[in-house]
C-alpha cells in the first residue's frame, strides 16, 4: 500500500530537549515536505527537498532542520524545541513538483 | 504573494443538502488549484484538481471549476452524506510568486453533516 508515514503521532516534551520526527514514504517519491497546521493559519510549508542531499527552506524554517539522505525518510529535527512550535506537523511527498501531494497522518507536537 | 481565501466555517448542513464552499485566489500566471479534504485524526488526502482555466475537477461526487476570471473554485456536491464530515482545504500551486515547490492553503472549512 502507497503510502507516507510518520513517527511519532503524539508527542508531549519540554523546552529545549531535541526531537525528531521520523517521516518516511515507500512510493520512491523524489519530492517530500514538512508543513505545520495551526488554527486559523491552514498549513504553511517548512522545509522541502527536491532529492537526496538536496533540501530548501519553506514559509516557516526557523528553529527546524531537515535532512535527506536516503529517498525515502525525511526527518524533521527540533534542536531546541519551544512552545510556539507547539502544532500539527504534516509531512507530504510527491513523485514530482506538480504531482498531487501524498499526506502522512500527522504528528501532534506539544512543548511545555 | 499567492495566496488562497476560503469561507468561514463551520458549515453545517443536513443528509442529502446540496454544498458550496467557496474559495478565491490571488495569484500571478497560471496556478494549478487542488481541493484536499481531512477527516478526523487523519492527514490531508487529494480530493481533486484543475490544471488550467476552465478545467473541471470532480471525485467522489466533488466537482469544482478553476474560473480564471473570478479568480475561483469553489467546491461543490448534490447531496452531501454524513461521512463527508471533514476539513476542506483549497490550495494551489504554480503561481509566479510561489513557484510549484509549495502548496499555498487555505485555512480550511470545517463541514458537519447531520442525519
Amino acid at each position: 500500500e502507497a503510502q507516507v508515514t510518520q513517527n511519532p503521532r503524539y508527542l508531549i516534551t519540554v523546552t529545549g530537549k531535541k526531537l525528531t520526527v521520523t517521516c518516511s514514504q515507500n512510493m520512491n517519491h523524489e519530492y517530500m515536505s514538512w508543513y505545520r497546521q495551526d488554527p486559523g493559519l491552514g498549513l504553511r510549508q517548512i522545509y522541502y527537498s527536491m532529492n537526496v542531499e538536496v533540501t530548501d527552506k519553506g514559509d516557516v524554517p526557523e528553529g527546524y532542520k531537515v535532512s535527506r539522505k536516503e529517498k525515502r525518510n525525511f526527518p524533521l529535527i527540533l534542536e531546541s524545541p519551544s512552545p510556539n512550535q507547539t502544532s500539527l506537523y504534516f509531512c507530504a511527498s510527491s513523485s514530482g513538483l506538480a504531482g498531487p501531494r501524498y499526506f502522512g497522518p500527522g504528528t501532534r507536537l506539544t512543548v511545555t | 504573494g499567492d495566496s488562497v481565501t476560503q469561507m468561514e466555517g463551520p458549515v453545517t448542513l443536513s443528509e442529502e443538502a446540496f454544498l458550496t464552499i467557496n474559495c478565491t485566489y490571488t495569484a500571478t500566471g497560471y496556478p494549478s488549484l487542488f481541493w484536499y479534504v481531512q477527516y478526523p485524526g487523519e492527514g490531508l488526502q487529494l480530493l481533486l484538481k484543475a490544471t488550467k482555466a476552465d478545467d473541471k475537477g470532480s471525485n467522489k461526487g466533488f466537482e469544482a471549476t478553476y474560473r480564471k476570471e473570478t479568480t475561483s473554485f469553489h467546491l461543490e456536491k448534490g447531496s452531501v452524506q454524513v461521512s463527508d464530515s471533514a476539513v476542506y482545504f483549497c490550495a494551489l500551486s504554480g503561481g509566479k510568486n510561489t513557484g510549484f515547490q509549495k502548496l499555498v492553503f487555505g485555512t480550511g472549512t470545517r463541514l458537519l453533516v447531520s442525519p
